[in-house]
């Protein structure tokens, strides 16, 4: 079981825009930065959002992350097909001095 | 550009050990910590720890001490990753990632495409 909490699935309609949660606690979330990773099907995770709000290089001004004490929000916007994938947030954790990674948010476009 | 180029798949009997190799370019090797982060199939990211290329230095997640070790090769720019005592939980894609530390954060910009390890007898 994760600690950092994720709700499994998300879905929306080409265009919509969804957002996606991830729920932690003072000594990861609530003390570092969130950080949220793309994992399109086969493929390997692609950093997406870091320092809880910027985007690399490449990644589009679809994508926006935010954070409010010790939860996080992965937003889409201007939803398109290929963004279907599975969506991980993280987040380095004070007290077991390692990364926490969420369970995984699997995003459906209908 | 930046690639890290992981070792081919690798099939294993249980109470085996394993050892996947990461080889970096497009960087100076020795400036990035590299760490390794695994996926069951179906399943989430599990981080298993880090590896400084310049001073050999690690760090290991509680779940995989004593199990694991990640070592490096300076003049081949390679770090790898050995997992012993192999069981069928440890079926898995193991991923390698160039890491960037930040004062509150420590985020993973570069991935390996992944390598399968299955554990069958």
């Amino acid at each position: 079981q994760s600690v950092l909490t994720q709700p499994p699935s998300a879905s929306g309609t080409p265009v919509q825009r969804v957002t996606i949660s991830c729920s932690g606690s003072i000594s990861n979330i609530g003390s570092n930065y969130v950080y949220w990773y793309q994992q399109l099907p086969g493929t390997a995770p692609r950093l997406l959002i870091y320092r809880n709000n910027q985007r690399p290089s490449g990644v589009p001004d679809r994508f926006s992350g935010s954070k409010s004490g010790t939860s996080a929000s992965l937003a889409i916007s201007g939803l398109r097909s290929e963004d279907e994938a599975d969506y991980y947030c993280a987040a380095w954790d004070d007290r077991l001095s390692g990364v926490l990674f969420g369970g995984g948010t699997k995003l459906t476009v209908l | 550009q930046v690639q890290l180029v992981q070792s081919g798949a690798e099939v294993k009997k249980p109470g085996a050990s394993v050892k996947v190799s990461c080889k970096a370019s497009g960087y100076t090797f020795s400036s990035y910590d590299i760490t390794w982060v695994r996926q069951a199939t179906g399943q989430g990211l599990e981080w298993m720890g880090w590896m400084n290329p310049n001073s050999g230095n690690t760090g290991y997640a509680q779940k995989f001490q004593g199990r694991v070790t990640m070592t490096r090769n300076t003049s081949k720019n390679t770090v790898y990753m050995e997992l012993s005592s192999l069981r069928s939980e440890d079926t898995a894609v193991y991923y390698c990632a160039r890491v960037m530390w930040e004062q509150l954060g420590y985020y993973f910009d570069y991935w390996g495409q992944g390598t399968l390890v299955t554990v069958s007898s």
